[in-house]
């Protein structure tokens, strides 16, 4: 397509369930890039992935998250355990290639942990 | 590691220019971008400077300056529209580093 679609748009779990979000990038785009927002302020990088190889992972907190991005499937961010802290929206950005900076993002997912 | 830093708020007029200054720490340099969030939205890209000098869209344009460490994005003939978060960002490595984002209101 020629936007990113995140699925789903609002999601509610109570502390200590799993939440999984999607993502399909743009069609022809071999990088997706997760971000979570916490209360409007800074994006906080989670990881990329070029094509379904992890290109950096350095955000992503691995005691509980874990993302995905297989071939002929939407990109999936998986949170184990959810908490409190959890609460945020997830960005997902996609980018043609590497060498540019500029990154297409999705309408993200709003994630609620009660 | 890298690190950005730009205003929390900017405020003006309908109609007059801002500029939104952002000053970075880097490991390694690829270029300088700008992206624009309305509340409730998704974040879009504004622009990208890899070299030093002025690049200018309609009524936004933005600057960098490499040696400096500095950049700014410079809005022009502002619009109520316009009222947004605004970020700098630059690139390292598989990722991209943002700034922590300046709120723009526009006063009628």
């Amino acid at each position: 397509g020629e936007e990113v679609a995140q699925t789903p748009k609002h999601l509610v779990r109570g502390e200590g369930q799993k939440a999984k979000l999607y993502c399909a990038p743009i069609k022809g785009h071999s990088y997706v890039f997760w971000y979570q927002q916490v209360l409007k302020n800074e994006f906080k990088f989670l990881i990329s992935f070029q094509n379904e190889n992890v290109f950096d992972e350095t955000g992503m907190p691995k005691e509980r998250f874990s993302a995905k991005c297989l071939p002929n499937s939407p990109c999936s961010l998986e949170i184990q355990a959810t908490k409190l802290e959890d609460s945020a929206v997830y960005f997902c950005a996609s980018s043609p290639r590497s060498g540019t900076d500029t990154q297409y993002f999705g309408p993200g997912t709003r994630l609620t942990v009660l | 590691g890298q690190s950005l830093e730009q205003p929390s708020e900017v405020t003006a007029v309908e109609g007059a220019i801002v500029q939104i200054n952002c000053t970075y720490q880097t490991s390694g340099f690829y270029g300088l971008s700008w992206y624009q969030q309305h509340d409730g939205g998704a974040p879009t890209f504004l622009s990208y400077n890899a070299l030093d000098g002025l690049e200018e869209t309609g009524r936004f344009s933005s600057f960098l300056s490499r040696s400096d460490s500095y950049g700014y994005l410079l809005l022009q003939e502002l619009q109520m529209k316009d009222s947004a978060s605004y970020f700098c960002a630059v690139r390292e490595a598989g990722k991209i580093i943002f700034g922590k984002g300046t709120r723009l209101h526009i006063l009628p």
